[in-house]
């Protein structure tokens, strides 16, 4: 069983929407939780790094969120746009070694 | 941040032969490494290329399979040797500057085997 789980797998909104995407773990001990974003045919660009001691993190319309407690974060994503569509990928740090552990990614479509 | 500018950006392979993908970071970097994406799944890491040394490879990866060069703190490259169909996937190396700092990622190589 994967460290990092993300639903949905997949999902599609309405251009304008906004949407929230969900990232459970069991990595530990934590150091911190990423947020990355991969266009098609790209390498993953990071939107976010929170640490144990940061609830929430905003990039521009981006904005994640962390619960240390429950081991959950999501990642809000507001007034989507086309160039939204992407697969969005959850990056949890173990504290040992720097061992970086990737959810599977949900991937994103927005619709006009 | 670091620009990473890796090639080829995609290739067609036969089975048998070999594909060197290189990876050319525009500032000097401590740590270096080399991700595979297998289509619909997330990434895994191969190895840490480590300049100056042997490259440490994760559970599941050989260096005879995948062999790595980092000759300097700039630039990597990814063999991969003797390849199958299995072998599809993409390839992304990625720098950090240190631990907690974010990931920055090349392109990826897209790897078709045939």
């Amino acid at each position: 069983k994967n460290q990092v789980e993300q639903s949905p797998q997949s999902l599609i909104i309405l251009e304008g929407k906004n949407c929230t995407l969900q990232c459970n773990y069991t990595v530990s001990p934590f150091s911190n939780l990423r947020w990355y974003k991969q266009d098609t045919g790209r390498g993953p660009v990071s939107l976010t790094i929170m640490t144990f001691s940061e609830n929430t993190k905003s990039n521009g319309r981006y904005t994640a969120t962390l619960d240390a407690d429950t081991k959950q974060s999501s990642l809000h994503i507001t007034a989507s746009q086309l160039s939204d569509s992407a697969s969005y990928i959850c990056v949890v740090s173990k504290t040992a070694g720097n061992k970086l552990t990737f959810g599977g990614g949900t991937r994103v479509l927005v619709k006009p | 941040s670091a620009v990473i500018s890796q090639k080829p950006s995609r290739d067609i392979c036969q089975r048998g032969t070999s594909l060197t993908i290189q990876c050319q970071v525009d500032s000097q970097v401590t740590m270096m490494f080399w991700y595979r994406q297998q289509p619909g799944q997330s990434l895994t890491l191969i190895a840490t290329a480590n300049q100056g040394s042997e490259a440490t490879y994760e559970s599941g990866f050989v260096i005879d399979k995948f062999p790595i060069s980092r000759p300097n703190l700039t630039f990597s490259t990814l063999t991969v040797s003797n390849m199958s169909p299995e072998d599809s996937s993409i390839y992304l190396c990625s720098t950090q500057g240190s631990t907690n700092e974010k990931l920055f990622f090349g392109s990826g190589t897209q790897l078709s085997v045939l």
